[in-house]
């Protein structure tokens, strides 16, 4: 069974504060993606990391997949209330399906 | 592009009745469809893979014969509930898929909020 560990779970940050959120596996993934989901809403994919080492970068968000292609990691820098919400990293397998880590629910106080 | 949409987004049964869902790819023909369950402030839980034509594949401990999934055409895959209970209460989402696209990437619904009374 392959597994994607996120952690944190749960983050509370005041506005202004960097956080990173991290995914971990002991199996590789031909490549690994993250989303972000709005309470009642579907998840929207925020970006697609592909080459082990990648770094991908989103406005304050920047993304990086680890050189073996088993880890990534997310990092918003100066969070704002606006990116309050759930993240979570996905690994793609060859078949298509998608494994899902347990989530990171983050709120950004004022 | 890539739009995929679910009917109903809420829906209230009693406990007992079934209760259909329906997800629709509105601008891409969905070669794969992919049915999730979610709980509050949880991960999306992998419930089964449909093709178009054929029988789903679901995931361990998934009943098949409580979470009915057709997939009769390339735009309209359905999910239905057979004898909800209230434990069966959860947010449901699907994702739609176009291998045609010579990419794997999922495009999600925007799920829907099924409550058993």
């Amino acid at each position: 069974t392959q597994l994607l560990e996120q952690s944190p779970q749960f983050l509370s940050i005041q506005e202004g504060e960097n956080l990173t959120v991290y995914c971990n596996s002991s199996s590789v993934f031909s490549s690994l993606q993250w989303y972000r989901q709005e309470p009642g809403e579907g998840p929207v994919l925020l970006v697609t990391v592909v080459t082990g080492g990648e770094v991908k970068k989103l406005k304050r968000l920047t993304f990086q997949f680890g050189d073996a292609r088993k880890d990534s990691s997310l990092h918003i820098t100066a969070a704002q209330p606006g990116d309050t919400g759930l993240y979570l990293c996905a690994g793609v397998l060859n078949t298509g399906k998608l494994i899902f880590g347990q989530g990171t629910t983050l709120q950004v106080k004022p | 592009g890539a739009v995929v949409s679910q009917h109903p987004s809420r829906v209230i049964c009693k406990s007992g009745t079934s209760v259909k869902i329906e997800c629709r790819s509105l601008d891409f023909q969905a070669t794969t469809m992919f049915w999730y369950r979610q709980f509050p402030k949880k991960s999306l839980m992998l419930m089964a893979t449909s093709n178009e034509g054929s029988k789903a594949t679901y995931e361990q401990g998934v009943e098949k014969d409580k979470f009915l999934i057709n997939h009769a055409s390339l735009t309209l895959s359905t999910l239905t509930v057979t004898s909800a209970h209230p434990e069966d209460s959860s947010f449901y989402i699907c994702s739609a898929s176009d291998r045609d696209r010579g990419t794997y990437e999922q495009y999600f619904g925007p799920g829907t909020r099924l409550t058993v009374t």
